[in-house]
């Protein structure tokens, strides 16, 4: 099983559109949780660190399920600057990060 | 401020050459990583340093891959000799502990093409 797993889309939703992007970690002594965002042919960069009661930043609202080692992005009212690949993050304590393929969104207008 | 400033941002070389990538963190950040990506694997870590000290180097794909942090300002990912499967994109970034509790930042990258 792979240490973070997430669906790889692509997503293509029309502007406007609330969409979610789950992912999924292996590694239950797992302790800090990110999402970043990486742009074609850019490097990633984060979007917003995963707190264990759910945080919100603007348009963002990240998720963590713990008993599940279940994390979620939900991303409201799209935008077509939203469109970029979406990489799930996690790591255990004295480690490095661990990202996940990512999920790629594509939002049209 | 400067963030990670990777050098070279391209590099396009006939298999058997040496490669040298190369790496300057952020000022103050405890912590570098050297990462690759490609469309099949996605990014994975090949190796990070805390303090200068090559902690987890066991993502290095073979012992063609070398990497160095001779100080707190600088380092190399070295592959010799290179082969067609290392073309990649070659992150570095550097994070102010490797605890994995900050977030790491990212260099532009080095796009690296092997003939």
């Amino acid at each position: 099983r792979k240490e973070v797993e997430q669906d790889p889309g692509p997503f293509n939703v029309p502007e406007g559109a609330t969409v979610a992007f789950n992912c999924t970690y292996s590694n239950s002594a797992s302790q800090s949780f990110f999402w970043y965002r990486q742009d074609c042919r850019k490097e990633p960069k984060l979007l917003m660190s995963v707190y264990s009661s759910g945080n919100e930043d603007g348009r963002f609202t990240a998720q963590l399920n713990r008993a599940s080692q279940y994390i979620s992005l939900l991303i409201r009212d799209s935008k077509l600057s939203d469109s970029a690949t979406y990489l799930c993050v996690v790591n255990q304590a004295g480690t490095a990060l661990i990202f996940g393929k990512g999920t790629t969104l594509s939002v049209s207008s | 401020d400067a963030g990670v400033i990777q050098s070279p941002r391209h590099e396009v070389t006939e298999m058997g050459q040496e490669v040298t990538l190369r790496c300057k963190p952020i000022s103050g950040h405890n912590s570098l990583f050297w990462y690759r990506q490609t469309m099949m694997r996605g990014l994975e870590l090949l190796i990070y340093f805390n303090n200068n000290v090559p902690i987890d180097d066991s993502g290095m794909p073979e012992d063609r891959f070398s990497a160095k942090m001779p100080n707190a300002s600088f380092s190399t990912l070295k592959i010799q000799p290179s082969e067609p499967r290392d073309s990649a994109v070659y992150f570095c970034a550097s994070s102010p502990q490797s605890q994995g509790t900050q977030p790491q930042h990212f260099g532009d990258g080095t796009r690296l093409s092997i003939l």
